[in-house]
C-alpha cells in the first residue's frame, strides 16, 4: 500500500532555532517527492520537488534531502521566524498513468518567541 | 491572476441536502483533484481527472461526485449519502509533467448543520 508517514506529528521551537522533519514513504513506482507549506486554513504552497536523482534541494531557508534507497526525506528549516508557523506536509507523486499525489498527514509546527 | 480558485470559502449545510463546491482553474492544467481534509490527518484523495469528460474515484469516493465537462472546471458535489462531510476540502490542478507543481486552492470549509 503506498503511504506517506511523517515525524513528528507537531513541534515547537523558538525563533531563531533550526529544526528538522523528516518523512518515509512506501510508495512505488516513484516520480517525485514534495514538500508543501500550509497555513491554517489555506491551500498547501510548494517549497521544493526532488526526482529521485536529487540528494538536495534549498529553497531560502528550506533545505529538503532525499535519500531513494531507504525511501526517506528530510526538510530542514534554519533560523525559524514566527512566519514559519505553519503544517509542513511531505507528498509523493506515484509516477504511471494514474499520476496520484500521496499525503503524508503534515507536521504542525509552532514557532514562539 | 492566473490561478486556481475555490468557492465558496465558507459553506453551511442542513443534513440531507447535497451541496456543490466550485473549483476552477486559468492555468491551462489538464490534471485536476480534490482533497478532503480533516483534523489532524493528512488530505484524503476523492476524485481526480487528467482529461476533460473523464474521471476516476480517488480513496474516498463515497457519498462524492463530480463532472469535467470543461477543462478549467471540476465541480465536487457532496450528497446526502456522505455520512461524515463536515472538512475542509481542497482543490488543485497540474500538468501531468513529472516533475510538474501541483497548484492548491484555498479550500472550502463544508459544515453541515
Amino acid at each position: 500500500k503506498n503511504q506517506v508517514e511523517q515525524s513528528p506529528q507537531s513541534l515547537i521551537i523558538l525563533e531563531g532555532k533550526n529544526c528538522t522533519l523528516q518523512c518515509n514513504y512506501t510508495v512505488s513506482p516513484f516520480s517525485n517527492l514534495r514538500w508543501y507549506k500550509q497555513d491554517t486554513g489555506r491551500g498547501p504552497v510548494s517549497l521544493t520537488i526532488m526526482t529521485f536523482s536529487e540528494n538536495t534541494k534549498s529553497n531560502g531557508r528550506y533545505t529538503a534531502t532525499l535519500d531513494a534507497d531507504t525511501k526517506q526525506s528530510s526538510l530542514h528549516i534554519t533560523a525559524s521566524q514566527l512566519s514559519d508557523s505553519a503544517s509542513y506536509i511531505c507528498v509523493v507523486w506515484v509516477s504511471g498513468n494514474t499520476g496520484k499525489l500521496i499525503f503524508g498527514q503534515g507536521t504542525t509546527l509552532q514557532v514562539k518567541p | 491572476d492566473g490561478g486556481i480558485t475555490q468557492s465558496p470559502k465558507y459553506l453551511f449545510r442542513k443534513e440531507g441536502q447535497n451541496v456543490t463546491l466550485s473549483c476552477e482553474q486559468n492555468l491551462n492544467h489538464d490534471a485536476m483533484y480534490w482533497y478532503r481534509q480533516d483534523p489532524g490527518q493528512g488530505l484524503r484523495l476523492i476524485y481526480y481527472s487528467q482529461i476533460v469528460n473523464d474521471f476516476q474515484k480517488g480513496d474516498i469516493a463515497e457519498g462524492y461526485s463530480v463532472s469535467r465537462e470543461k477543462k478549467e472546471s471540476f465541480p465536487l458535489t457532496v450528497t446526502s449519502a456522505q455520512k461524515n462531510p463536515t472538512a475542509f476540502y481542497l482543490c488543485a490542478s497540474s500538468t501531468k509533467k513529472v516533475r510538474t507543481e501541483a497548484f492548491f486552492g484555498q479550500g472550502t470549509r463544508l459544515t453541515v448543520v
